[in-house]
């Protein structure tokens, strides 16, 4: 089975803080994507990734930025952390090919103070 | 990115059938139905996807209609397991990455 890993599950962080949210994927997916979920917005596209070192902005990339330095890590960055940041982020990858499924990490719970 | 509709709640007793409509009117040719549920506290898991023809899978159905402007996602025996929010998303490998959107999906209630 695919597994898509993210390091934390809670995390309490405070405003002003450089936060880094890391995924990694065991299936050599080319694809990987950052969401994040709110009640009442559904899943957002922050970011996703289609090859080593290559990212391409989602529907709410302000914020944000992103790295792939490794085909199997992606990691989500918050430069500055704020409280409106506050929220579920998902983590998930898939191969290339539109009628391959996506697979979501368990998703970190991040809290900023 | 073409946009998917559901309806916001539906419910349905146990061991009922279930099915969960969404409407994708500005689908392109190329683009694949993906049917996603998610449980609490947990990140969202496939469920079943089509293109043009109806599917099966030991999950769910997907009756997808004969313009493929919408489709349905067939629960044929709903369990309390069921119970989740359930996304239609579209798939489209056009671009490098084919973006993946997801809408609010539907909230599914099950009971005893």
């Amino acid at each position: 089975d695919v597994k898509v890993t993210q390091s934390s599950r809670y995390l309490v962080k405070r405003t002003g803080e450089k936060v880094f949210l890391e995924c990694v994927q065991d299936m050599d997916h080319e694809n990987m994507f950052w969401y994040r979920q709110d009640p009442g917005l559904g899943l957002r596209l922050i970011y996703f990734s289609y090859d080593v070192k290559m990212k391409e902005k989602g529907d709410i990339p302000e914020g944000y930025s992103v790295s792939r330095e490794k085909k199997e890590r992606f990691s989500l960055i918050l430069e500055s952390a704020s409280t409106n940041q506050t929220s579920m982020y998902l983590c998930a990858s898939r191969g290339t090919g539109a009628y391959r499924p996506l697979h979501f990490g368990n998703g970190t719970r991040l809290t900023v103070t | 990115d073409a946009k998917t509709t559901q309806p916001n709640s539906m419910e349905s007793n146990e061991e009922e059938p279930v099915h969960l409509p969404c409407n994708h009117s500005t689908i392109s040719g190329t683009d694949y139905i993906h049917w996603y549920r998610q449980l609490p506290s947990q990140g969202p898991e496939y469920v079943i996807h089509g293109l043009t023809s109806n599917v099966n899978n030991r999950m769910a159905s997907l009756a997808i209609a004969e313009d493929r402007k919408s489709s349905t996602l067939i629960l044929h025996r709903a369990t309390l397991r069921d119970a989740a929010v359930y996304y239609c998303i579209l798939r489209d490998d056009n671009t490098n990455a084919g973006k993946s959107t997801f809408g609010d999906g539907t909230t599914l209630t099950v009971k005893p």
